[in-house]
């Protein structure tokens, strides 16, 4: 049971132009989510973050939109650059202390061209 | 301040062995998540720790294991390995702080299985 989606495997966006990754959850009690990418043969890197408390989060050209109502979040990379190419992944969990498992989707590659 | 390392980087072993993987967090950070990484599936959680005491499992069969030292470093092993363990096995840590939560993920180990 895939708890969180992303259902676009990849993504073309050219230089400059505006990218936009989806991500849609199914469990109500997810509080917390994240935006990971991730480098060939490298681990994850954190990007951005959101809580259930917000619909919005900023930060530089990263920006996360966050629709609890239809349970979906999506990353606004502004302006899209060549280095921006990678895999991102949104991932899910409850902010509770104790309860640090991470539920990830499979991922969306990125290409940015020139 | 230093990273999330995991070593070895890169490990080939044959079906029937068993296989240890280490790794170190990020100074100060006392949770320790694993997660195995494989095409198409995403990040897959396999066990989280904290204070030496596992707090959270993922749906991994008991030839999955861990444990954690009282210097917050981690081990991972997996017993009579199958093929289908081929993967790149990433642990993360983590520092809970105001309810803000993310994870800083190690380069990860990549094994293969003959």
């Amino acid at each position: 049971d895939q708890q969180v989606k992303q259902n676009s495997p990849s993504l073309s966006v050219q230089e400059g132009r505006i990218s936009i990754l989806n991500c849609d959850y199914t469990n109500s009690m997810f509080d917390y989510f994240l935006w990971y990418k991730k480098y060939p043969a490298e681990g994850p890197t954190f990007l951005i973050s959101i809580s259930s408390i917000k619909d919005k989060n900023e930060d530089g050209r990263f920006t996360v939109f966050l629709n609890k109502s239809a349970k979906h979040l999506s990353l606004h990379i502004v302006p899209s650059q060549p280095g921006d190419s990678a895999v991102y992944f949104c991932a899910a969990s409850r902010a509770n202390f104790g309860n640090e498992k991470l539920t990830f989707g499979t991922g969306t590659r990125l290409t940015i061209i020139p | 301040k230093a990273g999330v390392t995991q070593t070895p980087r890169y490990l080939i072993k044959t079906r029937g062995q068993q296989v240890t993987l280490s790794c170190s967090p990020i100074s100060g950070h006392r949770s320790v998540s694993w997660y195995q990484q494989t095409p198409g599936q995403g990040l897959q959680f396999l066990f989280e720790y904290f204070s030496e005491t596992q707090r959270n499992k993922g749906n991994f069969p008991g030839r999955f294991s861990g444990r954690q030292f009282s210097n917050s470093r981690s081990e991972m092993n997996v017993s009579t390995l199958e093929l289908g363990d081929s993967a790149l096995y990433l642990c993360a840590s983590s520092l809970v702080a105001g309810g803000r939560y993310e994870q800083f993920f190690g380069p990860g180990t990549r094994l293969t299985v003959l």
